[in-house]
């Protein structure tokens, strides 16, 4: 399924600056999620809204500030980052979080391709 | 503690059978996932154990043993196109969250 757009897909950015990535799903999801891949290291999650509400924060650095307004949208706001936050972005989305009976699978965004300078 | 591994690469050949190997070790098992990612592209969703056994899905098939914390995902009749990035994932059960393998590259020579 390809029901997960992200924008923008390429970003370049300096240390000063400040940006938004932008995830919409059209899957009729409850939940979303933030992750963040580096070449050859598993996804690291990062923030987890269910019915729009954060449930999950892994201990990601303030400069990185989510935003649910809604259960089809999410926001990730960028400010001051560092080079080592160069990265894929990837969003997602499930039907459910918890269930375990298979509604919990996710489907992935395009990802947003971020370059800090 | 929580860990998953999987091969970093493996080559095979176009037409042939490669299985795809992931070993975890987690708190709580409720669920395993593989997903396939082509470069520069997002993961997609191949297939869910949550109990043991074999489940097939045409070229594709994965198998779990919660015994033994293991899986493999089987893709059979190689073609170019299945280059691409296998993940392993796991859904912990004390969180609900996934933890995931670093992924297989898989490279199919003609």
């Amino acid at each position: 399924e390809t029901g997960v757009t992200q924008t923008p897909r390429h970003l370049v950015m300096g240390m000063t600056n400040k940006k938004s990535l932008k995830c919409e799903q059209h899957l009729g999801h409850n939940a979303m999620y933030w992750y963040k891949q580096s070449a050859k290291k598993p996804l690291e999650l990062m923030f987890v809204y269910n019915f729009k509400e954060q449930t999950e924060n892994n201990s990601v650095p303030s400069r990185f500030s989510p935003e649910c307004p809604n259960s089809s949208h999410l926001f990730l706001h960028l400010h001051t980052l560092q080079p080592e936050d160069s990265a894929l972005y990837l969003c997602a989305s499930s039907q459910d979080r918890t269930s375990g009976s298979g509604l919990e699978t996710q489907y992935f965004g395009p990802g947003t391709r971020l370059l800090v300078l | 503690g929580q860990n998953i591994d999987q091969p970093t690469e493996m080559t095979a050949t176009e037409g042939a059978i490669v299985q795809i190997n992931c070993t975890y070790q987690t708190s709580g098992f409720n669920g395993l996932f593989w997903y396939q990612q082509h470069a520069g592209e997002a993961p997609t969703f191949l297939s869910y154990n949550v109990l043991d056994g074999l489940e097939e899905k045409g070229r594709f098939s994965s198998f779990l043993s919660r015994s033994k914390g293991y899986s493999y995902l089987l893709l059979k009749e190689l073609q170019m196109k299945d280059s691409a990035s296998y993940l392993c994932a796991v859904k912990d059960k004390s969180n609900y969250q996934l933890i995931w393998g670093a992924g297989t590259k898989l490279i199919i020579k003609p």
